[in-house]
């Protein structure tokens, strides 16, 4: 069965460095989502693409937080520098269209010492 | 943002009885999901029910949806230890993205 593929799972670091986690989606899904869940609460949204367009980053901390989907496939999210606060779960997923059901990765857990 | 929101916040039931989660949200939508997930684990999707939807059932799994309301419910019938995790409602709504609540944390034990 076809999954979303993210790396790492853990990820320890020290503020002020750089950290980029990877999302590789099921094949032929367009739309795909970066989340960030903080522990005790739902997921929420930091960036949507449709293909290797974004379709909403209103939520993503531009000044430190970035993400690309080059060629419409796999994406990449990145955080410099990062915060203690950015200490979290960050969930990969895809979909068909923003209306279909989504299928999220395992997550990538970051800590920031 | 989040919009929906899940009641109880945590619930515990012993295997074999049912179990019932609410979900109450703010805007219109398209459609309303709910996932499951286990403790550091990704989310799993479980039903996705349409606005002009009331009710829709899979396997043990049964929801509903009041748009008059704004809320929905997962019943989930002879619960089992497995079923032990964390359940969500999302929304959708033109076009964007899953809107998640904070979520029940449901535990059964035998």
């Amino acid at each position: 069965e076809a999954e979303v593929a993210q790396s790492p799972r853990y990820k320890i670091t020290e503020k002020s460095q750089a950290v980029a986690f990877w999302c590789d989606p099921i094949s032929g899904h367009a739309t795909l989502y970066w989340y960030r869940q903080i522990l005790g609460q739902g997921p929420e949204l930091l960036v949507q693409f449709q293909d290797e367009s974004v379709v909403d980053d209103s939520q993503l901390p531009k000044d430190r937080f970035s993400a690309e989907r080059l060629k419409g496939v796999d994406s990449t999210l990145k955080i410099q520098p990062a915060e203690l606060g950015d200490s979290a779960m960050y969930l990969c997923a895809s979909s068909f269209g923003t209306y279909n059901e989504q299928f999220f990765g395992p997550g990538t857990r970051l800590t920031v010492l | 943002s989040q919009q929906g929101e899940e009641d109880p916040q945590a619930l515990s039931i012993q295997e074999g009885e049912n179990a019932t989660m609410n979900c109450s949200y703010k805007t219109s939508i398209n459609n309303l999901q709910w996932y499951r997930q286990n403790s550091g684990r990704g989310l799993v999707h479980l039903i996705l029910i349409r606005s002009n939807e009331r009710e829709k059932h899979s396997g043990r799994l049964r929801v509903t949806l009041d748009t008059s309301k704004k809320s929905s419910s997962l019943l989930i019938t002879a619960s089992r230890a497995a079923d032990t995790a964390s359940y969500f409602c999302a929304t959708v709504h033109s076009g964007y993205a899953l809107n998640f609540g904070k979520g029940t944390s449901l535990l059964v034990t035998p």
